[in-house]
């Protein structure tokens, strides 16, 4: 079974920080990840996908990085609206996984 | 609009079954496969399995296989998550969430979710 780590767990940034989120995955997985954004209450939507492909209408501030078992997403300057639990998520051959998830909150 | 509409909020007892559903507008249904997610209470999302609403196929995570049963009725766009006998432990928000068709198979589109609270 795929084990996605993330890290850290929880984030404590300020409005106009940049900020990186690490994902690894227990096996090599090319490109096959994505990248969601939840806030409480709310369900999950999708940022990022194939590690690095923006979706349709999320803002040019999120990036993804990374190819194999090392990934990232980066927030370029954190607006208030991004405050928000993110998740990474493989999903090589029939399954998908996600990591456990990175809080991030305000300084 | 393309959306996935869920199923209302249930509250049931140790024991007991339950179907809740997941419908599809404004896309073809049968072109994408559908997923199941779990999140209980303060906690993050767990993937459960998914199918192909052509032809019914699924394949389950391993935590979840044997302990729900996933289907669809692609006449009326819908999918399925069941359970034959509730635990205390299944309380959670299960969200389904449309599988992006094509070589990258992201959730490009989710349910609203349906609560299920379950006492024992």
């Amino acid at each position: 079974d795929f084990q996605m780590t993330q890290s850290p767990s929880t984030l404590s940034a300020s409005v106009g920080d940049r900020v990186t989120i690490t994902c690894r995955a227990s096996q090599t997985i090319s490109t096959w990840l994505a990248w969601y954004q939840q806030k409480p209450g709310k369900a999950p939507k999708l940022l990022i996908y194939a590690a690095s492909d923006l979706e349709s209408g999320v803002p040019s501030r999120f990036s993804g990085s990374g190819s194999g078992t090392e990934f990232t997403l980066t927030i370029s300057s954190l607006q208030p609206d991004d405050f928000a639990t993110y998740y990474c998520q493989q999903y090589n051959t029939y399954s998908w996984t996600f990591g456990q998830g990175t809080k991030v909150e305000v300084k | 609009e393309v959306q996935v509409v869920q199923s209302g909020a249930e509250v049931k007892k140790s024991g007991e079954s339950l179907k809740i559903s997941c419908k599809g507008f404004g896309y073809s249904f049968t072109s994408h496969w559908i997923t199941w997610v779990r999140q209980m209470p303060g906690k993050g999302l767990e993937w459960m399995g998914r199918i192909d609403p052509e032809d019914s196929y699924t394949n389950y995570s391993p935590s979840f296989q044997g302990h729900v049963t996933m289907s669809v009725d692609k006449s009326i766009n819908t999918a399925y998550l069941q359970w034959s006998s509730l635990k205390a432990s299944d309380t959670a928000m299960y969200y389904c969430a449309r599988l992006r068709f094509g070589v990258h198979k992201p959730c490009d589109i989710w349910g609203q979710g349906t609560m299920v609270t379950v006492s024992s």
